[in-house]
């Protein structure tokens, strides 16, 4: 159980573009999702945390204007990078928690990740 | 939440025990000590968290000390497939839907290298 899913995998978008990162909890319902991002050789940098029907959250540094986050469902969060530079180029994971029977509040399950490449 | 040091890397025998220390001299105490580890190009997995007891599970074991400043993360029997970032972190653990208190905030990590 507790699995989380992440879509595309893998993208690969022009310069200037905006792209879009799905997040699925697919066996349980997510009331909190997080949004990392993570540059080769680096650690994970926590970007957001964002509560069903609620605004996210930005840590200090992240722009809320450039990745816009909505958490609209218990099951589905999204990140949207606007206007994609070379720059945004990171591996993008999520994470969720939430309740299911037989499972803790407070583990965090984290997604396969996302690798954006902007051209 | 505390602040937490550990080894950049390790080597570790395949069949041997992996032990991965860590420090969190600064630890309050309602912290709990988590561990996730990061195969290459993959998503974090939970591995195991405790509080003050030393806990077991099927993936590995944990030991903190008394004082709880610190604690090792016991892999029994290492394989290839453990290579990985082991991230070591500690944060306030709340039973309640509220997200502030309950972020990850990774650190360096140790990468553990198991070799044949």
């Amino acid at each position: 159980g507790a699995v989380v899913s992440q879509h595309p995998s893998r993208v690969i978008c022009k310069s200037g573009t905006s792209v879009k990162i799905e997040c699925r909890s697919l066996d349980f319902q997510a009331t909190t999702m997080f949004w990392y991002r993570q540059f080769p050789k680096q650690s994970l940098m926590l970007m957001a945390t964002s509560n069903e029907g609620s605004k996210a959250t930005y840590e200090q540094g992240v722009e809320k204007d450039k990745f816009l986050i909505n958490h609209a469902s218990l099951t589905l969060s999204t990140l949207t990078v606007t206007s994609a530079h070379p720059e945004d180029s990171s591996f993008y994971i999520c994470s969720a928690r939430g309740v299911t029977s037989g499972m803790s509040y407070n583990e965090q399950f984290f997604g396969p990740g996302t690798r954006l490449t902007v051209l | 939440d505390a602040k937490t040091t550990q080894p950049p890397s390790m080597d570790c025998a395949e069949g041997r025990a992996a032990n991965l220390p860590c420090n969190h001299s600064t630890i309050s105490g309602n912290e709990y000590v988590y561990w996730y580890r990061q195969i290459h190009s993959q998503g974090p997995q939970y591995i195991i968290h405790g509080l003050k007891n030393n806990e077991t599970n099927e993936m590995a074991s944990l030991i903190i000390t008394e004082d709880r400043k610190s604690s090792t993360l016991i892999l029994p029997h290492a394989t290839l497939r453990d290579t990985a970032v082991y991230y070591c972190i500690v944060r306030v653990s709340l039973l309640s839907f509220s997200g502030g208190y309950n972020k990850l905030i990774f650190g360096a990590g140790t990468r553990l290298a198991v070799h044949p």
